[in-house]
């Protein structure tokens, strides 16, 4: 199975700020990498997919980058509501794996 | 808007079987495949199930496979998970999730339907 390392587990960052997610996959998988973002007592959100495609509807402070087994996923000008948990996933081959996550907090 | 809503879970004994249901509209539901996504209580995402647009291949990672049969029935738009020997580790928010036409991620969530395994 292919592992996802997500990092930092948490951080917080100030209103305006900049900060990045980064996510090591354990072999290469070819870009097909996705970001969700999570809130508390609701279902994940798509944030980006195939490593740097934003999805309909999300605000484009929302960037993704990477390839090969590193990616990483960039929220610019950080928001109250960009507060939650995010999660990277590899859609290359089955089993379907996901990181840790990564907790967002505004400080 | 595409809905995903899912029913079906509760309190279930160890060893006992239990089968979920989530019920698509706003979609043409036998145009995708569909799969279930768990979460245990405060732990991250697990990927369960996936199933072709017709039924005939199916997907599991090797935590559920022989235990879970994913299912569904494209005239009900309706999408289902029979879960047979649960383990205590089985507990967990179950949810319905529609894949893009690629496959590779999920497009769409339910709300997501609490399983628990316990005496």
């Amino acid at each position: 199975d292919i592992q996802m390392t997500q990092s930092p587990h948490s951080l917080s960052a100030s209103l305006g700020e900049t900060v990045s997610i980064e996510c090591l996959a354990s072999e290469g998988i070819s870009n097909y990498l996705a970001w969700y973002q999570q809130k508390p007592g609701k279902s994940p959100q798509l944030l980006i997919y195939y490593t740097s495609s934003l999805q309909d509807g999300v605000p484009s402070r929302f960037s993704g980058s990477g390839s090969g087994t590193q990616y990483s996923l960039k929220i610019s000008n950080m928001q109250p509501e960009d507060e939650g948990v995010y999660y990277c996933q590899q859609g290359y081959k089955y089993p379907y794996t996901f990181g840790a996550g990564t907790k967002l907090e505004l400080k | 808007e595409v809905q995903l809503v899912e029913s079906g879970g509760g309190l279930v004994q160890p060893g006992r079987s239990l089968k979920l249901s989530c019920a698509a509209s706003e979609f043409t539901f036998s145009s995708y495949y569909m799969a279930w996504v768990r979460q245990a209580p405060k732990k991250g995402l697990e990927w369960v199930a996936t199933i072709s647009t017709s039924g005939n291949r199916t997907y599991y990672p090797d935590s559920v496979k022989g235990r879970f049969t994913i299912s569904r029935d494209n005239a009900k738009s309706s999408l289902y998970l029979q879960m047979n020997s649960l383990k205590s580790e089985d507990t967990a928010t179950y949810y319905c999730a529609r894949p893009a036409n690629t496959g590779d991620y999920f497009d769409y969530w339910g709300q997501g339907v609490m399983v628990t395994v316990s005496s």
